[in-house]
């Protein structure tokens, strides 16, 4: 069964950059999409981007200027760098696979924006 | 910029037959977009429920089916339990990026 989780830095400072890995075990990354999502407290999901175990990537268009995702298939995980983070940014984000839809997912990190 | 649209809320009675749909903006929905539900109770992480229109994935019980109604695609839950209290959000894919609705609050009562 696979399964993912995420990891990082649960508090970030306000202009700095969200630092976030998603380990896959149970199965390779080779060969799959991979995408982050996020949510904020009591907001709806946010699809972010993803990534393919290439290193190609598609990112949601509002955060384009601000995202970037790599993946790394020796240590079967894959990452997210977002920069100048404010406090909107404040959100759980959650890890997940699936080309068309997100099949795969963590079980997410509270990530919070604050000084 | 093209909007995923959901009910914002939704009641079912228990033993009830509820449908949520998911459209579009502007346009239909289609089995092109491969229209997928996720099912999420508060602190959860979601679950998915159907994939491309209507496969159901790995463990989820039979009451729970997916369609395309009109221009619109649909989750259709026969037989809702309490359990089944939950947000629901789809998600369509649009060629290189998904688009996630807003989500509904479904209440059975």
């Amino acid at each position: 069964q696979v399964q993912l989780q995420e990891s990082g830095p649960g508090l970030v400072k306000p202009s700095e950059t969200l630092s976030l890995t998603c380990t896959v075990s149970g199965g390779s990354i080779s060969g799959y999409y991979w995408s982050w999502i996020r949510q904020a407290a009591g907001k709806g999901l946010e699809w972010m981007g993803r990534i393919y175990s290439s290193g190609s990537t598609n990112y949601n268009p509002s955060l384009k200027s601000r995202v970037t995702m790599s993946v790394d298939t020796s240590k079967n995980q894959f990452s997210l760098k977002m920069n100048s983070v404010t406090a909107a940014d404040t959100a759980v984000y959650y890890c997940a696979r699936g080309q068309t839809a997100m099949v795969y997912w963590g079980q997410g990190t509270l990530v919070t924006v604050s000084s | 910029q093209t909007v995923v649209t959901q009910e914002p809320s939704f009641s079912v009675s228990p033993g009830g037959t509820v449908t949520l749909t998911c459209g579009l903006s502007s346009g239909s929905v289609s089995t092109g977009y491969y229209p997928s539900w996720y099912q999420q109770t508060p602190g959860q992480a979601p679950r998915t429920l159907i994939h491309s229109t209507n496969t159901r994935s790995s463990g989820v019980p039979d009451r729970f089916s997916g369609s395309i109604l009109g221009n619109k695609a649909a989750l259709t839950i026969t037989g809702a339990q309490a359990d089944d209290e939950s947000d629901y959000y789809c998600v369509l894919y649009m060629g290189s990026v998904m688009v996630f609705g807003g989500g509904t609050k479904l209440t059975v009562l």
